[in-house]
């Protein structure tokens, strides 16, 4: 049972240049999101999903973009990687879309760094 | 806006000392809390969650909670420290019924890295 796949595991991009993050989960969850982990601030909301063709903002969505075609995955795209975005990224899903009432399910993450 | 404040970016016990991680809230609806907690180079799991039921809620490796609304507080207890419960905690807050066009999301605090010491 695999849970949440995120790959690639580390990454080191130069200023101006795009990658994505490739995220898949295999429970069949309707919610996935995007988080990224910073020393002291904790996690922060990126974008999230409710299902596959509904996609919205959290809280620090800029220079972030994503789809959601199928259930299974949600890519989160850098279109021009800037060194702000430096930082660890974790995709969680949950099966439910009204997620605070249930529990999010973690990938391993994706450290990224922007020189 | 829904928030929570973790006291304490640090908190370093001895192994078989009670572990206190402190977390306060702030909702203007009834909200459902939970602690996770991110060992080394993994992500983040569910210790346990408040869903509005008991006030004293009971986790995974002897972990509790208790849920005072009058303190809007949720702190995290654990009688005796082991070595394995070295680890970053995290608190958080959703708004579990935020109505047909919206769909909830789970807010974190800035987290606790305990240390045990021997």
């Amino acid at each position: 049972n695999a849970g949440v796949t995120q790959t690639p595991k580390f990454q080191v991009l130069k200023t101006g240049q795009s990658m994505t993050l490739q995220c898949a989960q295999d429970m069949n969850h309707e919610y996935m999101s995007w988080y990224r982990q910073d020393p002291g601030m904790g996690l922060r909301l990126i974008h999230y999903s409710v299902g596959a063709g509904i996609t919205d903002q959290g809280e620090v969505p800029n220079g972030y973009n994503v789809s959601r075609s199928t259930t299974e995955d949600f890519p989160l795209r850098l279109l021009s990687a800037a060194p702000s975005q430096t930082s660890v990224y974790f995709c969680a899903s949950s099966y439910s879309r009204t997620v605070g009432t249930g529990e999010l399910f973690f990938g391993e993450g994706s450290r990224l760094t922007v020189l | 806006a829904q928030s929570v404040t973790q006291l304490g970016s640090h908190v370093s016990v001895s192994e078989g000392a009670l572990v206190l991680l402190r977390c306060n809230y702030s909702s203007s609806v009834p909200p459902y809390l939970f602690w996770y907690v991110q060992y080394p180079n993994q992500g983040l799991q569910l210790l346990l969650k408040y869903t509005s039921a008991a006030t004293l809620v009971k986790g995974i490796n002897g972990f509790e909670a208790e849920f005072k609304k009058s303190e809007t507080s949720f702190h995290l207890t654990k009688p005796s420290a082991h070595m394995s419960d070295a680890a970053e905690y995290f608190c958080a807050v959703s708004d579990p019924f935020p109505g047909y066009s919206s769909a909830s999301k789970i807010i974190f605090g800035s987290g606790t890295r305990l240390s045990i010491r021997p």
